[in-house]
C-alpha cells in the first residue's frame, strides 16, 4: 500500500458544529503533517507529527486540534470554524529516516472543506 | 527562517518551446522537492533531489539542484498542453519541515 488515505472527500459544515478529518497510511511512516490550502495559493503547513507526536504546531488557532491515535492514523478535529477556514486540507506522510532510498513525502487527495 | 522563492508565478508556453522554472531557497537545505498540482487535485510528485549536482529526467521535464547556489530549475523541453498545471517546488532539511514557493501556473497554448 503506497497510498495516504483521507476522508471525507469533500465537508460542509456550519460555524458552530464540531466534525473530523481523518488521514490513515500504511507505508510505516513515522512522520505525518497537515497543510492547508487556500484557493490559487502554495500548501501552509498546520502541524507535524513525529513518531505519533506533536512536534510543530504553526501557531494555528485551537478551533483546530490535530491527534495521532496510532502510526498510522492522523485526525483533525474541528470545531467552531469560521468561513475563512475553508480551503482544502492535505494530509501528508514520509519516513523519518532519509536514507538513499528516500521518496519523500506522500500526499492524499485532500479534503475539500467548506464552511458556511 | 526558511524561504522559497519560485519564478516566474505565471508561465505561458507554445506548445514544442522550451522553458524553465527557477526556484531559489534561503539557508542550506538538505532536500529540494518539485510537485505538480492541476486545479482542484491534490500534490503530485515529480521530483526528489537530494545533493548537490543532482539532476533527474521523467519525459519533458528535468530538474537539477546546485546546494551552493541554493538554486533547483524545472526545465520543461518541447511543450504539450498536458503540461499544463501549477508547478510548486518545496524545500526542508533535517528538523526544518518542507515549505513550498509560491508556485508557477504553466499554461501550454497550441
Amino acid at each position: 500500500d503506497t497510498e495516504v488515505t483521507q476522508t471525507p472527500k469533500h465537508l460542509v459544515m456550519g460555524m458552530t458544529n464540531k466534525k473530523s478529518l481523518k488521514c490513515e497510511q500504511h507505508m510505516g511512516h513515522r512522520a505525518m503533517y497537515w497543510y492547508k490550502q487556500k484557493a490559487k495559493k502554495p500548501p501552509e503547513l498546520m502541524f507535524v507529527y513525529s513518531y505519533e507526536k506533536l512536534s510543530i504546531n504553526e501557531s494555528v488557532p485551537s478551533r483546530f486540534s490535530p491527534e495521532c491515535p496510532n502510526s498510522s492514523l492522523l485526525n483533525l478535529h474541528l470545531h467552531a470554524l469560521q468561513p475563512e477556514d475553508s480551503a482544502l486540507y492535505l494530509c501528508a506522510s514520509r519516513h523519518v529516516m532519509t536514507g538513499r532510498r528516500y521518496n519523500g513525502y506522500t500526499f492524499g487527495s485532500g479534503t475539500r472543506l467548506t464552511v458556511v | 527562517e526558511l524561504k522559497v522563492e519560485q519564478n516566474p508565478l505565471f508561465l505561458s508556453m507554445q506548445e514544442g518551446k522550451n522553458y524553465t522554472i527557477y526556484c531559489n531557497y534561503s539557508t542550506t537545505s538538505d532536500r529540494l522537492y518539485w510537485y505538480r498540482q492541476d486545479p482542484g487535485k491534490s500534490l503530485e510528485s515529480l521530483f526528489v533531489l537530494l545533493s548537490n549536482g543532482a539532476v533527474k529526467q521523467e519525459g519533458r521535464l528535468m530538474a537539477s539542484l546546485d546546494t551552493k547556489a541554493r538554486l533547483s530549475t524545472l526545465h520543461i523541453t518541447a511543450a504539450v498542453h498536458d503540461l499544463s498545471a501549477t508547478y510548486f517546488c518545496a524545500v526542508d532539511s533535517m528538523g526544518v519541515p518542507m515549505r513550498f514557493g509560491a508556485g508557477t501556473r504553466l499554461t501550454v497554448k497550441p
